[in-house]
């Protein structure tokens, strides 16, 4: 398997512009996961899905933020306006649940820079 | 929400040398994750230890739940070993993962 895929790796953006972050999960896990990663928080949980539907979005900082998982396959982080305080590294992870355990494997991220 | 604590922040080795990270959790978990985060950004999957022992080649880690503790151990430290460790915990079954502040590791040739 290919792991975690994320794209764009890099993105560059003005304040206000809207921002879509994808993720390609591991095929056959059945949890994905948005985590943030900043010098000054570390790495904080953003919202969780399972089977493609939240769970928690309790981490999402506001409601310029939004995720989407549409299928199995495929979700979206989306920040619409964008501001230089959400630059940042954004990671997506998924597990598959056994019933015993659910190791959480991570994509490369996307660094997100607002100017 | 948990808490976890990871020690030393900082740590310069000598290559060849062996070290010993520390992880303490405030509370009971259902699952421990050791991650080694590359130059590159990248978060590499190291342990699933919730609980016992477990090695991989130069890395071993130990998890004492009762305790509330991971150690995760490097011998014959390399350069490439360079990096930060974090330590994760997650309360519930297959719910957030709780990162630690990382241990930022350097291994000097």
């Amino acid at each position: 398997d290919a792991g975690v895929i994320q794209s764009p790796r890099h993105e560059v953006t003005e304040m206000g512009q809207e921002v879509t972050l994808r993720c390609k999960p591991i095929s056959g896990h059945d949890y994905l996961f948005w985590y943030r990663q900043t010098m000054m928080r570390g790495l904080e949980l953003l919202i969780y899905f399972n089977n493609n539907v939240p769970i928690d979005d309790s981490g999402m900082p506001e409601d310029r933020f939004s995720a989407k998982m549409p299928n199995a396959s495929f979700s979206t982080l989306k920040i619409q306006p964008s501001e230089p305080r959400d630059s940042a590294v954004y990671f997506c992870a998924s597990s598959l649940w056994t019933g015993l355990f659910g190791e959480q494997f991570f994509g490369p991220g996307t660094r997100l820079t607002v100017l | 929400g948990i808490q976890v604590e990871q020690s030393p922040p900082d740590l310069i080795l000598q290559e060849g040398a062996n070290s010993t990270l520390r992880c303490n959790f405030s509370d009971s978990v259902n699952n421990l994750q050791w991650f080694h985060q590359n130059p590159w950004g990248q978060l590499i999957n190291l342990f699933y230890i919730p609980s016992g022992t477990k090695q991989n080649g130069r890395l071993s880690a130990t998890t004492v739940a009762t305790e509330r503790y991971s150690l995760l151990y490097i011998s014959s430290s390399q350069t490439t070993d360079s990096g930060v460790y974090f330590c994760a915990v997650e309360k519930e079954a297959n719910s957030k993962l709780t990162f630690g502040k990382g241990i930022t590791l350097s291994v000097r040739p």
